[in-house]
Parts: C-alpha cells; structure tokens; sequence
C-alpha cells in the first residue's frame, strides 16, 4: 500500500498565508482530498478533486497536486482555521483509500 | 439534508465482537460507496474498509479477516461487523459517503466509541 506523508505541525500568523503539504507515490495517480478536523469533531471535507471546494467551504481554501505531492492553501487565515488537517487519496492498488498522519495548524 | 448516525460503540473485552450501525437519511445507500474510518485516541485518521458493491468491498491490512463491512439497503443502512477484536482496535469509528472518485469523504457521521479492555 502507498503511504501518504504529511508535517506533523505548521503554523500561520493571522491573517497570513500558510502551505500544507502531502506527499506520496500514490498521488502520482490519484488527487488528493482535504479534511479539517477540530477537537472533539467530525472531519470536514475542504477540498477534493483537482481544486474543489464543497459548499460552505471559503474560497482561501485551495488546493494543487504535481506529481508525488499534493498541498492545501490556506490565504489570509483565520483563527477559526486552526485545526488538524489530513489528507487522503487511494493506495497503489487503486481500490483501497490511504490518510496522511495528519498536520496541526496554529494560527497565531 | 444528509446525516449520519452511527451507535453500537462500546467497551468490549479483547477477543469479544462488536457490531456498528450507520444509519443514514436524506440519500439512499444503494446510490452511494461508503466507508468506514477511525480514530484512535490523540491519533489520526485510519482508513478501515469501504463498500462499493455487495461483491467489492476492501479492508484495510490491520482488520482483514476480522471485520466484515455490509450494507442493508432497506434499512438504509451501513454495517461494520468487527470480531476478535483487540486493543489496539480501541477507537471512534467514523462512517462516510465517498465520491465516485473513490477516495474523497464527503459526509461524515459523528461517530461512535469503541474501546477493547479487559
């Protein structure tokens, strides 16, 4: 199965733009998708496909895939966008899904 | 709207069986692949299994053989039977709609605890 890698924590003055990145073979493929999660909370899909954002998501979330890596944008954060971010996509056989181990973003 | 609603969590012993339900509304799970994730406490997402078809449905290394994912379309529901369970099966599971793209989660339930002690 592939592996997804991911910083265990970034952080982002307010108001500042901040990179997340996710790295792997299997997103050679695949796109990769985005989740938020806050403490004690369900994830929350932010962006999927090759920039998608679903409904109620705001437009600085953003995302790009080349190659083997994969990144979520977060321009001009806010301090309710601190949180746990994951990414996800599917594992070489195509058929099973594989999450990163996740990133903690600070706003300060 | 869509909602997720999973229950059957609890404290089990090592080697016991549990059975998870997700009940979903507003969309029926015929029209949907689904999946199951966890959580272990202060970890990250784990991928469990996903159901596409009565005949295609795919488990992660760490629970193949042991737990059985199925679907009852009557009951609009999704199920995660999970037997010879183990410590480190001690989680909140997490039942999600997946895209065509077979990859991304788009709804989520709220979860439900399952804990392995003795």
């Amino acid at each position: 199965s592939s592996e997804l890698t991911q910083d265990p924590a970034v952080s982002v003055a307010l108001g500042q733009t901040v990179r997340i990145t996710c790295q792997g073979d299997g997103l050679r493929g695949y796109y990769a998708s985005w989740y938020q999660q806050k403490p004690g909370q369900a994830p929350v899909l932010v962006i999927f496909g090759q920039n998608n954002r679903p409904s109620g998501i705001p437009d600085r979330f953003s995302g790009f895939s080349s190659g083997s890596s994969a990144s979520l944008t977060i321009t001009g954060a806010q301090a309710e966008d601190e949180a746990d971010y994951y990414c996800n996509s599917r594992d070489s056989s195509g058929n099973r899904v594989v999450f990163g181990g996740g990133t903690k973003l600070t706003v300060l | 709207e869509v909602q997720l609603v999973e229950s059957g969590g609890g404290l089990i012993q090592p080697g016991g069986s549990l059975r998870l339900s997700c009940v979903a509304s507003g969309f029926t799970v015929s029209s949907y692949y689904m999946s199951w994730v966890r959580q272990a406490p202060g970890k990250g997402l784990e991928w469990v299994s996903v159901f596409y078809s009565a005949d295609r449905t795919y488990y992660a290394d760490s629970v193949k053989g042991r737990f059985t994912i199925s679907r009852d379309n009557s009951k609009n529901t999704l199920y995660l039977q999970m037997n010879s369970l183990r410590a480190e099966d001690t989680a909140v599971y997490y039942c999600a709609t997946v895209l065509r793209d077979m990859l991304t989660m788009d709804y989520w339930g709220q979860g439900t605890l399952v804990t392995v002690s003795s």
